[in-house]
């Protein structure tokens, strides 16, 4: 498998634009995590979705952030408009939730910068 | 409510050295442990997981981890510390009730010097 995959690893942006992040999670996994870290706040839980569901989007910063999984193989994270303080690496995770003992699996992230 | 706590930014050991990086959590169910690793400019990998049984977990790279229940610690260990070990390392608790919540540690930065 390839693992979790986002997209774009990098985004340079100027305020105020739009920014749309995304995330293909592990075939079959059932539960999808978006995750910001920064080096003054660490890693911080967004929102997360439970078979296409958003369950918990307590972590959402604002209302500027949206999150959606269309189906089991997709989902984006949005941010409109953008600020400089949104600047942080975000990660997708996702793991099969059957029990307590399935792992997360991150993918590699997606840097956003915004000027 | 659920916690993790990683008492040290920072852990400086010599290449060859037995390392410990510290953990302690808080739940008021079953603690389902784990620990992740993140190099430079990467995501998080999964290192080893503490759900039931032995209290001494192996996990990749040598690493294993000691749960102690009376002191609610599960601290990462290996014997013999690589230069390439240097990364940052979470510690992450489980909710029993929520199982969807994962609880990360602030992280420690683990620096290994030839």
């Amino acid at each position: 498998d390839a693992g979790v995959i986002q997209s774009p690893r990098h985004e340079v942006t100027e305020m105020g634009q739009e920014v749309t992040l995304r995330c293909k999670p592990i075939s079959g996994h059932n539960s999808l995590f978006w995750y910001r870290q920064t080096m003054m706040r660490g890693l911080e839980l967004l929102i997360y979705f439970n078979n296409n569901v958003p369950i918990d989007d307590s972590g959402m910063p604002e209302d500027r952030f949206s999150a959606k999984m269309p189906n089991a193989s997709f989902s984006t994270l949005k941010i409109q408009p953008s600020e400089p303080r949104d600047s942080a690496v975000y990660f997708c995770a996702s793991s099969l939730v059957l029990a307590h003992t399935g792992e997360l699996f991150f993918g590699e992230g997606s840097r956003l910068t915004v000027l | 409510a659920q916690s993790v706590a990683q008492p040290e930014d920072q852990v400086n050991v010599a290449e060859g050295n037995p390392l410990t990086v510290k953990c302690t959590y808080s739940v008021s169910g079953n603690p389902y442990l784990f620990w992740y690793v993140q190099y430079p400019n990467r995501g998080l990998q999964f290192l080893l997981k503490y759900i039931t049984g032995d209290n001494l977990v192996k996990g990749s790279y040598g690493f294993e981890a000691e749960f102690n229940k009376n002191q609610t610690s599960f601290h990462l260990k290996k014997p013999s510390a690589l230069v390439s070990d240097s990364a940052l390392y979470f510690c992450a608790v489980r909710d029993e009730y929520n199982f969807n919540k994962f609880y990360f540690g602030s992280g420690t930065k683990l620096n290994v010097k030839p």
